[in-house]
This record gives C-alpha cells, sequence and structure tokens, in this order.
C-alpha cells in the first residue's frame, strides 16, 4: 500500500550506459516530481508533470528524459549516464501544481545511483 | 550562498532533551515555508507548512516558528525520541520555484 513507489532501489551501472528509473502513485495525485540529492544532500527539482504535461523543466541536461504515460506514473530516463550523475533521485507527487500551503508533497523512497 | 541556510550542520543531544533547529532565507517574495524529516533511506516527510502569516505551527512533539520579518525559522524538537534521529530540511517557496536548505542532521543518544 505504499503511496510512491519507486524502482530500483539501488541502481550500479558504468559510465556511457542508459538507464531508467520508474515512479508510481497511488494517491491519485495530479502532479509528480522528480528530485536529484546529492552527495552535499542539497535537493533540487528537476522536473515536475501536471495530468502528464510538463510544467517545470529546471535546468537539467538533456540527457535526462521523464516521461508520464498516465497521471500516475513518472519514469525518468537517462542516457549516456556520466559520473556526476551518481546520486539519490526522489520521485514525489501532490494534489495541485501550485506551491501553495495546502499542496503537501509526499517523497517516495528513493533510487541511489552509482556510476562508475 | 545558498537562499535557505540551515544549523547547526549537525547535532547530537541525549534521548529526552529538547533541542531547537535554525532556518534563515534570503527568498523573497516568500509564499511558505516547510519543515520536512528525512530517515536514512527514506524520502523526505512534510511536518509543518506555515504562510507569512503564521507565526507558529504545532504537529505533536514538532513546533516550527516563522519570523517573516527576520527571515527566520527554527523547529523545536520536545522530549526527543530515538526515531527522532533524522534530517531535517527546511525548505521555502518563492512563486513557482522551491528552494531546500541542505538539512541539519539530528543524532538523538540513549
Amino acid at each position: 500500500d505504499t503511496a510512491v513507489s519507486q524502482t530500483p532501489k539501488y541502481l550500479v551501472t558504468q559510465m556511457g550506459n542508459d538507464k531508467s528509473i520508474k515512479c508510481e502513485q497511488n494517491l491519485g495525485h495530479d502532479t509528480m516530481y522528480w528530485y536529484k540529492q546529492d552527495s552535499k544532500k542539497f535537493l533540487k527539482i528537476m522536473f515536475s508533470y501536471n495530468n502528464k504535461e510538463l510544467i517545470i523543466n529546471e535546468t537539467v541536461p538533456n540527457r535526462f528524459s521523464p516521461k508520464s504515460p498516465d497521471k500516475a506514473h513518472l519514469n525518468l530516463h537517462i542516457n549516456s549516464l556520466e559520473l556526476g550523475d551518481s546520486a539519490v533521485y526522489f520521485c514525489a507527487s501532490s494534489q495541485y501544481r501550485d506551491r501553495g500551503p495546502k499542496n503537501i508533497q509526499y517523497f517516495g523512497a528513493g533510487t541511489r545511483l552509482s556510476v562508475l | 550562498k545558498n537562499q535557505v541556510e540551515q544549523s547547526p550542520q549537525s547535532l547530537i543531544i541525549l534521548e529526552g532533551k529538547n533541542c531547537t533547529l535554525q532556518c534563515n532565507y534570503t527568498v523573497s517574495p516568500f509564499s511558505n515555508l516547510r519543515w520536512y524529516k528525512q530517515d536514512t533511506g527514506r524520502g523526505p516527510v512534510s511536518l509543518t507548512i506555515m504562510t507569512f502569516s503564521e507565526n507558529t505551527k504545532s504537529n505533536g512533539r514538532y513546533t516550527a516558528t516563522l519570523d517573516a520579518d527576520t527571515k527566520q525559522s527554527s523547529l523545536h524538537i520536545t522530549a526527543s525520541q530515538l526515531s527522532d534521529s533524522a534530517s531535517y530540511i527546511c525548505v521555502v517557496s518563492e512563486g513557482d520555484k522551491i528552494i531546500f536548505g541542505k538539512g541539519t542532521r539530528l543524532h538523538i543518544l540513549p
């Protein structure tokens, strides 16, 4: 009955490979997000989708491509992985698309990506 | 310099003691401020959310305060428990932007 679930939990791969991380939410939320948490523990938003429509696209290399087949899923595909991509990637969802106080984000457990 | 600064970077206290974590921000205009708890190996969980018109918000043993004039917030934890060991992250919203602090790592010792 996990609200926001990501797979895989751990991902170890070599430089240059292409990999995908999947995210699903069963909360009935309209908005989903991808965040990156680096080794210094800063969380930074990467993308946000509302009802399958891209609404936030921060300055992220175009090697990262989000895909939302439906509003309950937001997957992240990464091409040509680099050492600097090593981080923990968090998926989140919220009912609304705005940043107002009623809009609580619920996070998944994270995917720890290690690029060798 | 990050627009959301938290202090201390880490804190160790004995179980049962109280503690206060600080968050200073320069984000403007300000929409709302949130405190999250992030357990090791888990995603952040929302503790409190405050708008600029709110001075305090409680969630059980957690009490957050906000001074929008000085742009400071604090999170006070009362009667700490071992399960409070986690990172506590201050997050400030400015329009469409969400800016995260680096967090304070709290360790509760038995």
